[in-house]
C-alpha cells in the first residue's frame, strides 16, 4: 500500500467547472501536509499547506480530517491555466521533515 | 530572490560512469534536501542535510550515491557507478525557519544507458 494515495485522474473539465481532488495517507504521525503543484517536465511548486482548520486561498479551499487520514482540494470556477498534475504531500516534523509524495492527480481543464 | 538551482539540467552517461549533481538552495537556507523521481513512480526522498551535517538519509538506494554539503551552502550527489536504474529526475529542495515547506529546483534529469 503506497503511503500517500491519490486518484491519477485524469480528470477533464470545462473551463469554470469545480473539482475536487482526495488523498488518504497510512501514518498517523504524519503533522504537516500540502497540496503542490506541478506542470509538465517542471518542479513541483508549493500551492498550499493544509491545516485542520480548513483553509482557502482565492478559488482553492483545502480540508484535513486527521481522524481519516484524509485530505481534500477544492478548485472553483477553474481556469485553463490550472491545468496540471496536483500532488498531495504528507510531512513528518520534529527534526527534519522528509515529505512524502501521492503520484499525483492530473487535472485538464478544457474550453 | 533566487530560488533554488541545479546544474546540470541533463545529463546522459553510459552505466559504469559517475555523474555529480549540483543544487544551490535559496541562500539562507539551512535545509536542503534531495529527492528522486524514477519514471512512472512518485516523488521518493533521499536524503535531508541542516547546514552541513546529514539528518536523515534513511531514502539512499545504496552506497553507490554520496551526497555532500560542505560548508554548508551548496550540496553535491555523486552517482558512482552508475545503474541503469538510477535513470531519473533528481530533485532538490531547500527550506528556512518552516522546515515543512520546501521549494524545488528544476530538477536535473539523468539518463543512464
Amino acid at each position: 500500500r503506497k503511503e500517500v494515495e491519490q486518484d491519477p485522474g485524469p480528470f477533464n473539465v470545462p473551463e469554470g467547472a469545480t473539482v475536487a481532488f482526495n488523498c488518504t495517507y497510512s501514518n498517523s504521525a504524519s503533522q504537516s501536509f500540502f497540496w503542490y503543484r506541478q506542470d509538465c517536465r517542471k518542479e513541483p511548486k508549493l500551492l498550499m499547506s493544509v491545516y485542520s482548520s480548513g483553509n482557502e486561498d482565492g478559488r482553492f479551499t483545502a480540508q484535513l480530517n486527521r481522524a481519516s487520514q484524509y485530505i481534500s482540494l477544492l478548485i472553483r470556477d477553474s481556469k485553463l491555466s490550472d491545468s496540471a498534475t496536483y500532488l498531495c504531500v504528507v510531512g513528518l516534523t520534529g527534526g527534519g521533515n522528509k515529505l512524502t509524495f501521492g503520484t499525483g492527480t492530473q487535472l485538464k481543464v478544457e474550453l | 530572490e533566487a530560488g533554488v538551482t541545479q546544474f546540470p539540467s541533463h545529463s546522459v552517461i553510459e552505466k559504469g560512469q559517475t555523474v555529480t549533481l549540483r543544487c544551490d538552495p535559496i541562500s539562507g537556507h539551512d535545509n536542503l534536501y534531495w529527492y528522486r523521481r524514477v519514471m512512472g513512480k512518485e516523488i521518493k526522498f533521499l536524503l535531508h542535510f541542516v547546514k552541513e551535517s546529514k539528518q536523515d538519509e534513511s531514502g539512499m538506494p545504496n552506497n553507490r550515491f554520496l551526497a555532500e554539503r560542505t560548508g554548508g551552502t551548496y550540496s553535491t550527489l555523486k552517482v558512482q557507478p552508475a545503474e541503469l536504474e538510477d535513470s531519473g529526475v533528481y530533485f532538490c529542495a531547500s527550506s528556512g525557519r518552516a522546515p515543512s515547506e520546501q521549494y524545488f529546483g528544476p530538477g536535473t534529469r539523468l539518463t543512464v544507458t
